[in-house]
């Protein structure tokens, strides 16, 4: 198994759609991330988890909803999005949130909003 | 706070050749440095790290970078490269215990290496 497992690997939905996106991490780590990468623009930090709570929210819409039922699950609940959300999102883990190591990536969940 | 700059967008070089890409950054207090590499439909993965200790770190796929306090740079280098290092490269920085703070990325340097 891959450390970090992002489902689905893409997701087209349109603007009243509800659908979510699931993060899976092996490493034993107790922090988790979810980033937003688009065209063009630096990769951003949405939302950070430690041991389950969250610990960082960058000004994300209320249209992302995330969940951490554990240390090892990541959601990312979407919902009435825009086309401007259509973008890549990065789920990351850590062992600890904020520390001085690096981040681990899934492969992504490429969404496009229509 | 911290700020990276990578100076070059795109980066085109033919196979076998040399290449740098550069990164420079800002912070207010001392940092740990990364480059990450993403390749196509893929995530970013970790190439490289420096902590402390020699400015010359080495890491996967034969490339190393070194860090330059003064200039407050850390450039990614390889001696020759392949096609398959066609990717995207991203310099990120971590503020040093005591601090602690999120990671700062770039805005990423695309590598296309061309036959």
């Amino acid at each position: 198994e891959t450390g970090v497992t992002q489902t689905p690997r893409h997701l087209v939905m349109g603007m009243t759609n509800k659908k979510s996106l699931k993060c899976e991490q092996h490493l034993g780590h107790n922090a988790m991330y979810w980033y937003k990468q688009s065209a063009k623009k630096p990769l951003e930090l949405m939302f950070v988890y430690s041991l389950e709570e969250r610990v960082e929210n960058n000004s994300v819409p209320s249209r992302f909803s995330p969940e951490c039922p554990n240390s090892s699950h990541l959601f990312l609940h979407l919902h009435t999005l825009q086309p401007e959300d259509s973008a890549l999102y990065l789920c990351a883990s850590s062992p600890v949130a904020m520390n001085t190591g690096e981040l681990f990536f899934g492969e992504g969940s490429r969404l496009t909003v229509l | 706070a911290q700020s990276v700059t990578q100076l070059d967008s795109q980066v085109p070089v033919f196979e076998e050749a040399p290449v740098e890409l550069r990164c420079n950054y800002s912070s207010s207090v001392s940092v740990y440095l990364f480059w990450y590499v993403q390749y196509p439909n893929q995530g970013l993965q970790l190439l490289l790290k420096y902590l402390s200790g020699s400015t010359l770190v080495k890491g996967i796929n034969g490339f190393e970078a070194e860090f330059n306090k003064s200039q407050t740079s850390f450039h990614l280098r390889k001696p020759s490269v392949h096609i398959s290092d066609t990717a995207e490269y991203f310099c990120a920085v971590r503020p040093k215990p005591p601090n602690a703070g999120k990671s700062t990325f770039g805005d990423g340097t695309t590598l296309t290496v061309k036959p």
